[in-house]
């Protein structure tokens, strides 16, 4: 059984830094490629990050480029997300999400909360 | 960048009902990919490269359309069906997703 299970949420000042992880289960980790995207509360989906099957290619929206950073562990079969320079429009639950055979998302998480505020 | 816009916003059906949802691209895609939400819970993959059900999801559901314009059909509502439904985009970077239409069982 696939799963993802992301940690690392919490309250955050603007302009501080917070570090999201995902672990993933029940698939061979390496093979896919990976995905974030966010729900502000009461709000729609946004695509945030996704990675390649070994790390060499990144893809960002405007929106969070140069500040957000999404990374794997192969070995650990890990996802993470380093979101730096945080704004309160960054305030969303945050899904890691597994590409499916197309440029998709098959696999969800439960997703984890990210509150940017003073 | 694509966008991708929903309509309706909000609807209502009565079990049995037909339902279509309709979601409408700024520029052509490849394909829609569609995602049910059931409130407080992650997203589903519901349908992909717009008209393959994912695992799982019941053959009343379907989906079609090409170019800039794709439809989510459910061929008769049921109570479980209440939800929001995304429609997806993956021909170019940045992805990007629909406002959603959130349907309810009247």
């Amino acid at each position: 059984e696939v799963q993802l299970v992301e940690s690392g949420g919490g309250l955050v000042q603007p302009g501080r830094s917070l570090k999201l992880s995902c672990a993933a289960s029940g698939f061979t980790f390496s093979n896919y490629y990976m995905a974030w995207v966010r729900q502000a509360p009461k709000k729609g989906l946004e695509w945030v990050a996704t990675i390649s099957t070994s790390g060499s290619r990144t893809y960002y929206p405007d929106s969070v480029k140069g500040r957000f950073t999404i990374s794997r562990d192969n070995a650990k079969s890990s996802l993470y997300l380093q979101m730096n320079s945080l704004k309160s429009e960054d305030t969303a639950t945050y899904y890691c999400a597994r590409r499916g055979t197309g440029p998709f998302f098959d696999y969800w998480g439960q997703g984890v909360m990210v509150t940017v505020s003073s | 960048e694509i966008v991708l816009t929903q309509s309706p916003t909000t609807m209502a059906a009565s079990p049995g009902e037909k339902v279509t949802l309709t979601c409408r691209a700024s520029s052509s895609v490849s394909y829609m990919h569609w995602y049910q939400q059931r409130s407080g819970a992650s997203p589903k993959l519901w349908i992909y490269e717009t008209s393959k059900l994912a695992s799982g999801v019941p053959n009343r559901f379907s989906g079609s359309g090409s170019g800039t314009s794709y439809s989510l059909t459910i061929n008769s509502m049921e109570t479980e069906d209440a939800a929001t439904y995304y429609c997806q985009q993956g021909s170019s970077y940045p992805l990007t997703f629909g406002s959603g239409t959130k349907l309810e069982i009247k």
